[in-house]
């Protein structure tokens, strides 16, 4: 594997489900980011992690958690979520101190 | 308030044309400004990016340019080809602590390239 991968690429649960997207990047970063896409609206940054620990969090409701276990790996953990977190979301890295950001393809999810 | 925005939602050119796309910002404290490719079903691709403290940073066909003063960006695609045709994302960096940068994006334009 190479760059940024995630899985799944598909999902869809319900409003009392309780799932995790799972993100993993292969470049050597030690920067990971968490972005939201929802339709006709901008990319929007969720969660910052740095050197494993969390440098930003852009006032996201807590009913997602984001998890970095290790410099290559970043979790997002979703429960009791809402039919309007329905979104595309993105996964990045990126080198220290480099402000250029490489995306994986993202997971489209639908809350029901 | 969006701090990026991406005035013009769709661009039609003809092949061989340039294409031109254009970014306007707000926060004068933007140091990096990038420009992505995204394709459907897939994650956006980097392009080309430049410094605030550069005029223009040319790679290829790709060129970038940026007018501190009006806080206006540019990427020029010349000659274009059908393969360009994709959404174009602006986004402006800002370091956000611990080597790692937060990115704003613009809404992004969809350019489509006639054969």
């Amino acid at each position: 594997e190479t760059g940024v991968t995630q899985t799944p690429r598909h999902l869809v649960m319900g409003m009392t489900n309780k799932k995790s997207l799972k993100c993993e990047q292969h470049l050597g970063h030690n920067a990971m980011y968490w972005y939201k896409q929802s339709a006709k609206k901008p990319l929007e940054l969720m969660f910052v992690y740095s050197l494993e620990e969390r440098v930003e969090n852009n006032s996201v409701p807590s009913r997602f958690s984001p998890e970095c276990p290790n410099s290559s790996h970043l979790f997002l953990h979703l429960h009791t979520l809402q039919p309007e977190d329905s979104a595309l979301y993105l996964c990045a890295s990126s080198q220290e101190g480099g402000a250029t950001q490489y995306f994986g393809p993202g997971t489209r999810l639908t809350v029901l | 308030d969006q701090q990026v925005k991406q005035n013009s939602p769709s661009l039609s050119v003809q092949e061989g044309r340039i294409s031109i796309l254009n970014c306007d910002y707000t926060n004068s404290m933007f140091d990096y400004f990038l420009w992505y490719k995204k394709y459907p079903a897939e994650g956006p691709t980097f392009l080309i990016s430049i410094s605030s403290i550069k005029d223009k940073n040319e790679d290829g066909r790709f060129t970038v340019f940026l007018n501190k003063s009006a806080k206006h960006l540019s990427l020029h695609i010349v000659p274009s080809q059908p393969g360009d045709s994709a959404v174009y994302f602006c986004a402006a960096s800002l370091y956000s602590g611990a080597g790692s940068y937060q990115l704003t994006f613009g809404k992004g334009t969809k350019l489509s390239v006639i054969p």
